[in-house]
């Protein structure tokens, strides 16, 4: 059973790039049934896709963030990383990591990372 | 393509029939997920393919729709239904995912 887990800073200043790995278990991320993806939640408000990562190496990013998001996979260490430079309040959020064998959706996700962007 | 839920928020009571909307700006065939999010949780995945059941979800859970008018029914209401609904599709070109704003569903 596929299962993810988030990990990274929960605090970054302004300015800086916010970092997040995502640790799968249960299957291995190079394989060719997987597709990955980043999505955020500010407090208090909605769901917001990041970006995805798929099977073939491809990624894909929301319009909004892209020129700030890279998204990338580590198979020696069956885990995919989300990086957004140069910060503000605005990116404050619980940052949520989410897969699975249907290109379409996301399960499973994993429990969720909140990140404050502060000085 | 933008997805617009309705109503935003709604009060029920146990064992009421709900019913949650999701408009799709274009037509996306069937293409349309609906998660259940639970306060401090990650959403969880509870109807794919706009109307198949994923495995574990309760029977009073039935989705429906295709091309821009989908809808998520609770036949009858559980405490534990109490929760923020969203819908979520796949744009294929630019390949890009959308959810709709959440539908918050209150204990009346």
């Amino acid at each position: 059973q596929l299962q993810l887990q988030e990990s990274g800073p929960g605090l970054v200043k302004p300015s800086e790039t916010l970092s997040l790995t995502c640790t799968v278990s249960g299957g291995s991320i190079s394989s060719s049934s997987y597709y990955w993806g980043w999505i955020r939640q500010p407090p208090g408000k909605g769901l917001e896709w990041i970006g995805s990562i798929y099977y073939s190496g491809s990624t894909y990013y929301n319009p909004s963030l892209k020129s700030r998001v890279t998204i990338s996979v580590d198979t020696s260490k069956n885990q995919f990383s989300l990086k957004l430079s140069s910060v503000t309040a605005a990116d404050t959020a619980v940052y949520y990591c989410g897969g699975g064998v249907i290109v379409n959706w996301f399960d499973p996700w994993g429990q969720g990372t909140l990140v404050t962007v502060s000085s | 393509i933008q997805l617009t839920q309705s109503p935003s928020s709604l009060s029920a009571s146990v064992g009421d029939r709900v019913t949650i909307t999701c408009r799709a700006s274009q037509g996306i065939s069937s293409y349309l997920a609906w998660y259940q999010q639970k306060p401090g949780k990650a959403p969880k995945l509870l109807i794919y393919a706009a109307s198949t059941l994923q495995s574990g979800v309760p029977s009073r859970f039935s989705g429906s729709g295709s091309g821009t008018d989908f809808t998520l029914t609770i036949s009858s209401l559980q405490p534990e239904d109490f929760a923020t609904y969203y819908c979520q599709q796949l744009n294929s070109y630019p390949r890009m995912y959308t959810f709709g704003q959440g539908t918050k569903l209150e204990i009346k």
